[in-house]
């Protein structure tokens, strides 16, 4: 599966849009993009996927660049609820009987 | 929507003893689960795949000994860290396979603490 890099760490006010890059530079043709979202102690939440595509759902939107190569998870009106770790996972997803590889995601601070 | 549940939420032990964690998946069946530990302020690193039937491909230096992975039904799947020894504490998280999603559903966590 494709290695992605995100920022360490980012900051967003209280009901503004919180926009999270995630690059992907050696993405294959027949691997999505997902997101992951780690609340303190709590397991991993499903956010969204796409393959190339943009993609919006309740939660948040999936912007992927014409190359593939890079990504944005946007959450339209971040709460403080949303403070969490952010994972950008590419992988394979004919199936899903393969293992999903964490990186080390992006802690969001949602401030007020 | 999909639900994983785990039990117990956490659990403290002594060192030497045996402790099981139940992972079901509540209203899918999942062939395969997979089991992660995660230590404070690391990202999650997967331990094992757990097949329906089947046994379980463990990850490069997870001792399949130590964590014994049993995956008896297709809503079920148990792993128990014997002769647990304090460096065993960390949080674990299993997870499910949806097929039909094209996604993985996480577990809420086991927090182990081995005294």
């Amino acid at each position: 599966d494709a290695k992605t890099t995100q920022p360490t760490s980012m900051d967003c006010a209280e009901g503004r849009a919180a926009n999270l890059p995630c690059n992907h530079s050696t993405i294959s043709g027949n691997e999505y993009v997902y997101w992951y979202r780690q609340i303190h102690s709590q397991g991993p939440q499903y956010i969204i996927h796409g393959l190339k595509n943009n993609e919006t759902n309740e939660m948040a939107s999936l912007i992927i660049t014409e190359d593939r190569k890079s990504s944005t998870l946007i959450l339209p009106h971040a709460t403080l609820r949303d403070t969490a770790v952010y994972y950008c996972i590419v992988r394979v997803s004919t199936g899903t009987a393969s293992k999903l590889t964490f990186g080390t995601g992006t802690r969001l601070q949602v401030t007020l | 929507g999909a639900v994983v549940s785990q039990h117990p939420s956490w659990v403290i032990c002594k060192s030497g003893t045996s402790v099981k964690i139940e992972c079901r998946s509540l209203d899918f069946q999942a062939t395969t689960m997979f089991w992660y530990r995660q230590f404070p302020k690391q990202s999650l690193m997967l331990m094992a795949t757990s097949n329906e039937g089947s046994k379980a491909t463990y990850e490069q230096g997870v001792e399949k000994d130590k964590f014994l992975i049993n995956h008896a039904s297709l809503t079920l799947s148990t792993l128990t860290v014997t002769s647990a020894h304090p460096e065993d504490s960390s949080f674990y998280i299993c997870s499910a396979s949806q097929t039909k999603h094209l996604s993985w559903v996480f577990g809420p966590g086991t927090r182990l603490t081995v005294l």
